[in-house]
């Protein structure tokens, strides 16, 4: 069946380091979604990426989804503390279901 | 209401006692989703429902667990004989899509989660 892997498991930055998460499919995905999940709370829709190699930006976020429609990228620059959380890929493929990565928990030394 | 609400937010029950979560989808989502996550652990797919076909049902973990959508809206999620390894928070999730098969599926909206501890 379908899977979605993400790397790394854990990441600790110190504040004003960058950071980046990668998402890998085993097929090929109609899109995928990035969320964020603060500690203790569900989580919340980030971004849709639907085009081969399309690159988003939201401020300091920028997400990437590969040529091939399997493999895509979260990197933030200049980690905030309000950056604290998991972060999760999520990829559709044809039958719609929608795959979760297991997220990449970001913590933010001071 | 203008989220996903889940009901029970807390379950607490006993090894063996059937349990019954439910969740009311934001008006007019016509896709549902159910998501087992374990306590620091990721989501894991269950089940998800989308208008009025067959539901695709090859996340559930095994036959104890069972899944209803009424009218299209409110959905319940069953778990019959409960096990210790059942404990988790279980999220309900709706979405809005067009041009479905194949068309757009838009942003999940998650409910809260009910938070289920078995004995």
């Amino acid at each position: 069946g379908q899977q979605v892997m993400q790397i790394p498991q854990y990441q600790h930055v110190q504040e004003g380091e960058d950071f980046t998460t990668y998402c890998n499919s085993s097929t090929t995905l109609s899109n995928i979604q990035w969320y964020k999940q603060r500690p203790g709370g569900h989580p919340v829709f980030l971004i849709q990426l639907v085009k081969s190699g399309e690159v988003k930006k939201q401020k300091r976020l920028t997400f990437q989804f590969g040529e091939a429609k399997k493999n895509s990228s979260l990197h933030i620059t200049a980690t905030q503390t309000t950056d604290v959380g998991t972060y999760f890929c999520a990829g559709r493929a044809r039958d719609d279901k929608i795959i979760f990565g297991k997220g990449t928990r970001l913590h933010i030394l001071p | 209401g203008a989220g996903v609400s889940q009901s029970p937010s807390n379950k607490v029950t006993e090894k063996g006692k059937d349990v019954e979560l439910r969740c009311d989808p934001i008006s007019g989502h016509t896709a549902l989703y159910w998501y087992r996550q374990s306590l620091g652990q990721g989501l894991e797919f269950l089940i998800y429902f989308q208008g009025n076909s067959a539901p695709d049902k090859s996340g559930l973990p095994s036959d104890r667990f069972s899944a209803e959508r009424t009218g299209g809206s409110v959905s319940t999620l069953t778990i019959q004989r409960t096990q210790q390894e059942d404990s988790a928070v279980y999220l309900c999730a709706s979405s809005l899509v067009t041009g479905w098969p194949g068309g757009w599926t838009g942003e999940l909206f998650f409910g809260e989660g009910s938070r289920l501890t078995v004995l």
